[in-house]
């Protein structure tokens, strides 16, 4: 069975620090990873997406992609109380022919103390 | 760009009727749509995929009479509730999908049912 992992939290980070937010997975075949943020009670939005080993920037965003370690993490810089919010690893295993289906994991509760 | 609308947002109804919910691409038109569902604290739980004019491949253990769904265009997918029970009160949330944009899934804002 195909699954993503990742550590439930609560991370708490204080307002300006790094959040490092992290997710393992077990389909060495998987090609596409995305990063999710979810408030409470809202769906969840896009943040990043990822495709090859590396880092990929986008403010103060970094995913980290690891295909060899099936690894694939997260970094917030200047963490903002606003980041507050569930983090969810997602990775597409390409399924049946169709190219977008994901396996979330469970995510990742932060919270960033001012 | 890549936005995803659903109706309504949120739902009451008594146990036994049946509901709808919509789920449109505003700016984007689907090949594929996705319905989740997602109970209190726990992650998102992949109901079903829909690509148009095509039936829907259900998940292992979803109903497929139950939960029925309709991805008549490029821009709209369904899903309606029959019958509903208590325990069918969840946030149901789709998501759409286009090779355009390398088959990257949008969210829509969620449907929150609750079933009396």
């Amino acid at each position: 069975q195909k699954e993503v992992e990742q550590n439930s939290g609560p991370l708490s980070v204080p307002e300006g620090a790094i959040a490092s937010l992290n997710c393992t997975y077990s389909d060495r075949g998987s090609q596409s990873f995305f990063w999710y943020r979810q408030y409470s009670g809202k769906s969840p939005e896009l943040i990043m997406s990822i495709y090859s080993n590396g880092d990929k920037e986008d403010g103060r965003f970094t995913a980290q992609l690891n295909k060899a370690s099936q690894y694939v993490s997260l970094l917030i810089r200047d963490s903002q109380p606003s980041d507050s919010a569930t983090y969810l690893c997602a990775v597409n295993i390409g399924r049946g022919g169709s190219q977008g289906n994901l396996i979330f994991g469970k995510g990742t509760k932060l919270s960033v103390k001012p | 760009g890549a936005v995803v609308s659903q109706h309504p947002s949120w739902v009451i109804c008594k146990s036994g009727t049946s509901v709808k919910i919509e789920c449109r691409s505003l700016d984007f038109q689907a090949t594929t749509m996705f319905w989740y569902r997602q109970f209190p604290k726990q992650s998102l739980m992949l109901m079903a995929t829909s690509n148009e004019g095509s039936k829907a491949t259900y998940e292992q253990g979803v109903e497929k009479d139950k939960f029925l769904i309709n991805h008549a265009s490029l821009t709209l997918s369904t899903l309606t509730v029959t019958s509903a029970h208590p325990e069918d009160s969840s946030f149901y949330i789709c998501s759409a999908a286009t090779s355009t944009l390398q088959e990257t899934q949008y969210f829509g804002p969620g449907t929150r049912l609750l079933v009396l």
